[in-house]
C-alpha cells in the first residue's frame, strides 16, 4: 500500500497569512494527487486534482504542485472561511489512501 | 446538479450489520465509479472500497474483505454499502463519493455522510 504523510499535523495561522502543506507518497505516483478540504460535520470538497488543478469555483488563493512523492498545497492569503482540515490523497492506485490530514487553526 | 444523499444515522449492536445508501442524482449513475470513506469521530478519511455500477464490480480494502459487501440498484440510481459483524472500532460516520474520471480520479462530489453507532 502506498502511505501518504502529510505535514505539519497542525499549524496555527492568521488572517492573510501565506500558508503550505506538504503531502509525501511512500513510492512515485506521477500526479495522482488531489487534496480536500474538510470542515466539522460536512463531508470532504474537493479543492486540487491532478497535483496542480484547481476545481472548477475553488478561490485563486489556493494552489498545488510537486510530483512523484511530493506535493504541496498553498494558501496565498487565508481566509477566515479556510480554516479548516486539508487531506491529500493518492489515487495511483487502490487502496486509495489519505494523508492523516492538516488542521488549520486560527492564531 | 449532481448529487449524492445518503441515508440516515444508524445504531446498531455489536455483531449486527448495516447498511447504507447512497442515491445519485444529476448525471448518468451507470457511467461513474461510487466510492466508500469513513471516518471516526475526531479521525482522518479511511477508504473502504469501490464499486463500478454499470458491471456490479467491486473492490474492497482488504481491512474489510469478508464484512464489507457493495451493491446498487441501476434502476433507481442508488448505491449501498453493507458492513456485517459491527464492533465498537466501527462507529464512524460513511461517506459515498463519485469517482471523476479527469486526470487523477478525484472523489466528487461526496454524500453529506452517515453516522453508524456501534454500541451495546
Amino acid at each position: 500500500d502506498i502511505q501518504m504523510t502529510q505535514s505539519p499535523s497542525s499549524l496555527s495561522a492568521s488572517v492573510g497569512d501565506r500558508v503550505t502543506i506538504t503531502c509525501r507518497a511512500s513510492q512515485s505516483i506521477s500526479t495522482y494527487l488531489n487534496w480536500y478540504q474538510q470542515k466539522p460535520g460536512k463531508a470532504p470538497k474537493l479543492l486540487i486534482y491532478a497535483a496542480s488543478n484547481l476545481q472548477t469555483g475553488v478561490p485563486s488563493r489556493f494552489s498545488g504542485g510537486g510530483s512523484g512523492t511530493d506535493f504541496t498545497l498553498t494558501i496565498s492569503s487565508l481566509q477566515r472561511e479556510d480554516f479548516a482540515t486539508y487531506y491529500c490523497q493518492q489515487c495511483y492506485s487502490t487502496p486509495r489512501t489519505f494523508g492523516q490530514g492538516t488542521k488549520v487553526e486560527i492564531k | 446538479q449532481v448529487q449524492l444523499v445518503q441515508s440516515g444515522a444508524e445504531v446498531k449492536k455489536p455483531g449486527a450489520s448495516v447498511k447504507v445508501s447512497c442515491k445519485a442524482s444529476g448525471y448518468t449513475f451507470i457511467s461513474y465509479d461510487i466510492n466508500w470513506v469513513r471516518q471516526a469521530t475526531g479521525q482522518g478519511l479511511e477508504w473502504m472500497g469501490w464499486m463500478n455500477p454499470h458491471s456490479g464490480d467491486t473492490g474492497y480494502a482488504q481491512k474489510f474483505r469478508g464484512r464489507l459487501t457493495m451493491t446498487r440498484n441501476t434502476s433507481i440510481s442508488t448505491a449501498y454499502m453493507e458492513l456485517s459483524s459491527l464492533r465498537s472500532e466501527d462507529t464512524a460516520v460513511y461517506f459515498c463519493a463519485r469517482r471523476d474520471y479527469t486526470n487523477s480520479y478525484p472523489f466528487d462530489p461526496w454524500g453529506q455522510g452517515t453516522l453508524v453507532t456501534v454500541s451495546s
